[in-house]
């Protein structure tokens, strides 16, 4: 069965960095895309981050780029997020989910987790 | 960023009705299109994918059609655990979804 857990979310303050880590089970995730995606409270859901399967290259929305990470730790079959100079409106549930790749690069997102919470305030 | 919108905002309605959501990208995206529902306080959960392929396990009276820029969701008769949240999400060009559409009940 295929499962996402994520862990890591909580209450930081303004310029602070978090690490969220994506637990899988049932799956491989470096034979994956794997992706992050965040919601803001009473807001959409705005994909962030990739991590594509094998060599791993990493792409990354407009609004995260140069602050969030994407990696993977093999060994453990976990997903990261890196998070660096946190602001208030970074605030969200965060969900990882895998990527069913149906054509190049085209993909959908078939398993999430169940969502942490970041929290950024003073 | 190819952005995507969705009408409406949101929707009432009963159960048994028909239901149709819209999706609309900036530029053409050919079939690379997806629709997702989210109820409150959960994870997203795929319907369709590739525009118009329903994902193993959701109920055939979601179907979806559209191609290039124009997409829809269509619920052929709303059952009560279909009022939720929906979104479509492209992945054309890196990844965007719409802005969702809650379906309420009427």
């Amino acid at each position: 069965e295929v499962q996402l857990v994520e862990t890591g979310g909580g209450l930081i303050q303004p310029g602070g960095s978090l690490r969220l880590s994506c637990a899988a089970s049932g799956f491989t995730v470096s034979s994956n895309f794997m992706s992050w995606v965040r919601q803001a409270p009473g807001k959409g859901l705005e994909w962030l981050s990739v991590i594509y399967s094998g060599g791993g290259s990493t792409y990354y929305a407009d609004s995260v780029k140069g602050r969030f990470t994407i990696s993977r730790d093999n060994s453990k079959n976990t997903l990261f997020l890196q998070m660096n100079s946190l602001r208030a409106d970074d605030t969200a549930v965060y969900y990882c989910a895998r990527a069913r790749i149906l054509a190049g690069s085209y993909d959908y997102f078939d398993y999430w987790g169940q969502g942490t919470l970041v929290t950024v305030s003073s | 960023d190819i952005q995507m919108t969705q009408s409406p905002s949101s929707l009432s309605a009963s159960v048994g009705d028909r239901v149709t959501i819209t999706c609309r990208a900036g530029q053409t995206i050919n079939n690379f299109l997806n629709w997702y529902q989210q109820k409150p306080g959960k994870a997203p959960n795929l319907l369709i994918f590739a525009a118009s392929r329903l994902q193993s396990g959701v109920p055939s009276r979601f179907s979806g059609s559209g191609s290039g820029t124009d997409f829809t969701l269509t619920i052929s008769s709303l059952q009560p655990e279909d009022f939720a949240t929906y979104y479509c999400q492209q992945s054309f060009s890196s990844r965007t979804f719409g802005q969702g559409t809650k379906l309420e009940i009427k």
